[in-house]
């Protein structure tokens, strides 16, 4: 069974930098496993921020980074506001099939 | 403006059906994977399955704890995608998802499995 690992949780002061990391049970992240990010906040939907590890969308901040390093999918938020308070959750494909990471509980303290 | 609304959630007994339903507006379905994420109480996300274009095949790949129970389809005259789930679980309650392959999401309809 394949096993999607983040941070279970992490603090960052308001303005900081934070790096929410996402590995894989089966070794190296590449960009074949199509890695995608998600915020969601208590109540909602998750909303979706990068895909194939690296690329935004639209609507995704400039302060969210997606990236590759050192063998795991990496999202990097730079100058965090107060209002990126949320759960992280990775998705990596496994030829086809999905696997979320349970998920980083991001504190904005 | 895109739409995904979906509904057919409820109660049901360990060993049951339901069929959920997502009806999508505001983009061009016909050309969508489409995918279903669950989340259980308090839990993370789940992914449940997803289903490619008629055009991509209409590939259908499942999770493990749901292959061969739940089934995924699509009738693109009507723009809407199902969730046929068979053999319903306790382990199955939760809030499901309907997404534009994870792009795009809806608001979602709640499972319950219980006896």
């Amino acid at each position: 069974q394949t096993v999607v690992t983040q941070e279970p949780s992490l603090t960052v002061s308001p303005g900081g930098t934070v790096t929410l990391t996402c590995a894989s049970s089966t070794g190296a992240v590449t960009s074949g496993y199509d890695p995608n990010w998600f915020q969601q906040k208590p109540g909602l939907a998750p909303r979706a921020l990068i895909y194939g590890a690296s690329n935004k969308y639209s609507w995704t901040p400039a302060r969210f980074s997606g990236s590759l390093l050192g063998g795991k999918a990496a999202l990097t938020l730079s100058g965090v506001q107060p209002e990126d308070e949320a759960e992280y959750y990775c998705l990596l494909k496994y030829g086809g099939v999905g696997v979320f990471g349970g998920g980083t509980k991001l504190t904005v303290l | 403006e895109l739409q995904l609304v979906e509904s057919g959630g409820g109660l049901v007994k360990p060993g049951e059906s339901l069929r959920l339903s997502c009806a999508a507006s505001g983009f061009t379905f016909t050309q969508a994977w489409m995918a279903w994420v669950r989340q259980a109480p308090g839990k993370g996300l789940e992914w449940v399955g997803r289903i490619k274009s008629k055009t991509d095949g209409e590939t259908i790949d499942y999770a493990a704890p749901v292959k061969g129970r739940f089934t995924i389809s699509r009738d693109d005259s009507k723009n809407i995608l199902y969730l046929q789930m068979n053999s319903l679980k306790t382990e199955d309650t939760a809030l499901y998802y309907c997404t534009t392959d994870t792009r795009s999401w809806g608001q979602g309809t709640m499972v319950t499995v219980s006896s």
